[in-house]
């Protein structure tokens, strides 16, 4: 079955530090990953997924299928990166599997 | 284009009763997907439905239900009530399945079981 992991419930960083959230998939097929993020007092919404290779609001995310994961990375953390952020998985039949998600938080 | 609402915002129930939740996509999206939300499991897939017939079932009891119409429109239904499902329901819609499209989040229902 497939299965998304995010170890980390909270993860604290000072403004200007690096950023990695981690995501682990279990799924043998070929995934489609995505990151999802959410806002304080806002809806839910796509930040990236990984077949589009953008880069959305200095994210970045590379699926690394030896390690079987995709994780969110960003150079130098902002205030406004805290978030909940959740990474999903499409597997058989297009269903998505979220992750349990993980609260960044940014410090001055 | 008007997001995706959900309906009612808030609500209280007693365990035992029963419940539906209303869902409206955004204009021409045809696949609308249930999650619920809890501090303890995250965002857990409930079910999708994609042109009034349901495309994927999440794990799930058989207490929770659900239906598109021809609209798109969507409902939930949770019947016997548990404390456990008190929850915050999410609903999203695509233009097509959730799994190939972006999904777009209404801002939920918070539903207190008591």
């Amino acid at each position: 079955a497939q299965r998304v992991t995010q170890p980390e419930k909270l993860l604290s960083v000072f403004k200007g530090a690096p950023v990695e959230l981690k995501c682990n998939y279990s799924y043998s097929g070929s995934p489609e990953l995505f990151w999802y993020v959410q806002y304080s007092r806002q809806r839910l919404q796509l930040l990236l997924r990984h077949i589009s290779r953008e880069s959305i609001k200095g994210f970045t995310a590379d699926l690394n299928k030896g390690e079987t994961s995709f994780h969110l990375k960003k150079p130098f953390a902002q205030e406004e990166d805290s978030a909940m952020y959740y990474c999903a998985l499409s597997g058989p039949g297009n269903k998505l599997v979220f992750g349990a998600g993980t609260i960044l938080r940014v410090k001055s | 284009k008007a997001g995706v609402t959900q309906t009612p915002r808030y609500l209280i129930k007693t365990r035992g009763q029963q419940v539906t939740l209303s869902c409206s996509p955004i204009s021409g999206h045809r696949s609308v997907s249930w999650y619920q939300q809890t501090p303890g499991q995250g965002l857990q897939f409930l079910f999708e439905y994609f042109s009034e017939t349901q495309r994927n079932k999440g794990n799930f009891p058989g207490r929770f239900s659900g239906r598109q119409f021809s609209n798109s429109r969507s409902e939930m239904n949770v019947s016997t009530l548990e404390l456990g499902d008190s929850a915050l329901y999410l609903c999203a819609s695509s233009p097509g399945l959730a799994g190939v499209y972006e999904q777009y989040f209404g801002p939920g229902t918070r539903l207190t079981v008591t």
